[in-house]
């Protein structure tokens, strides 16, 4: 199966800056990253998504970039504002796979 | 509104007295999920079903039953609770397998 470490587990930031959180997983299969994020007392909303065949992608201020070669893909906030303070997840999947496979977790706190 | 809604919110129980907790989605999907998130260890899948009446295990799911009778509804069943199911229960729901999850508010269950 897929094992996804997610690194780091705590970040902060000043308010303005950017922020990267990154994954790292081991089956080459994948081909599906998603990124989740959790609001307090509230459940994971995908925030943005890359499939195997694109090395990046933007939306607003949010990217996701994508190593195949070297398996870890990136999550990078730019201009972080106070309401980017969350728990992300990554996650994985592959083909024929039955379900996403979550990273542990990063909390992000901006510093207003 | 296209939503997953979880109930309870919150429960604490005793060991042993079995409980349900309710999941109802309103979007047609086809596959739902069990998740159990715990400090450190990210979202843990527990059951997952593809469609009506077709359950299976995820990640975790000793001490877990689940029923999807109707395609909307994927109730998780704990029939003996223990201290080391104290824990935050999220259920999704996805068009397909695998792919873009829509989360539920999650229940906090604590059993004593």
């Amino acid at each position: 199966g897929e094992n996804v470490e997610q690194h780091p587990s705590t970040l902060s930031v000043q308010e303005g800056d950017s922020a990267v959180i990154k994954c790292t997983y081991s089956d080459s299969a994948s081909n599906y990253f998603p990124w989740y994020k959790q609001e307090l007392g509230k459940g994971p909303q995908l925030i943005i998504d890359i499939r195997s065949n694109v090395g990046e992608k933007k939306d607003q201020r949010i990217a996701v970039t994508l190593n195949k070669t070297a398996k870890h893909f990136s999550l990078h906030i730019t201009e972080t504002q106070p309401e980017d303070s969350a728990v992300y997840f990554c996650a994985a999947s592959y083909p024929g796979a039955n379900n996403l496979f979550f990273g542990t977790g990063t909390r992000l706190t901006v510093i207003p | 509104e296209a939503q997953v809604t979880q109930n309870p919110r919150y429960l604490i129980t005793v060991t042993g007295k079995k409980l349900t907790v309710t999941c109802s989605q309103n979007m047609n999907h086809e596959y739902m999920s069990w998740y159990r998130q715990d400090p450190g260890l990210g979202l843990r899948q527990i059951y997952y079903s593809m469609n009506v009446e077709v359950t299976d295990k995820g990640d975790v799911p000793e001490g877990y039953k689940v029923s999807r009778k109707e395609k909307r509804n994927f109730p998780l069943i704990l029939e003996s609770p223990s201290p080391n199911q104290t824990s935050l229960y999220f259920c999704a729901s996805s068009f397909g397998r695998a792919r873009e999850q829509y989360f539920g508010p999650g229940t906090r269950l604590t059993v004593t």
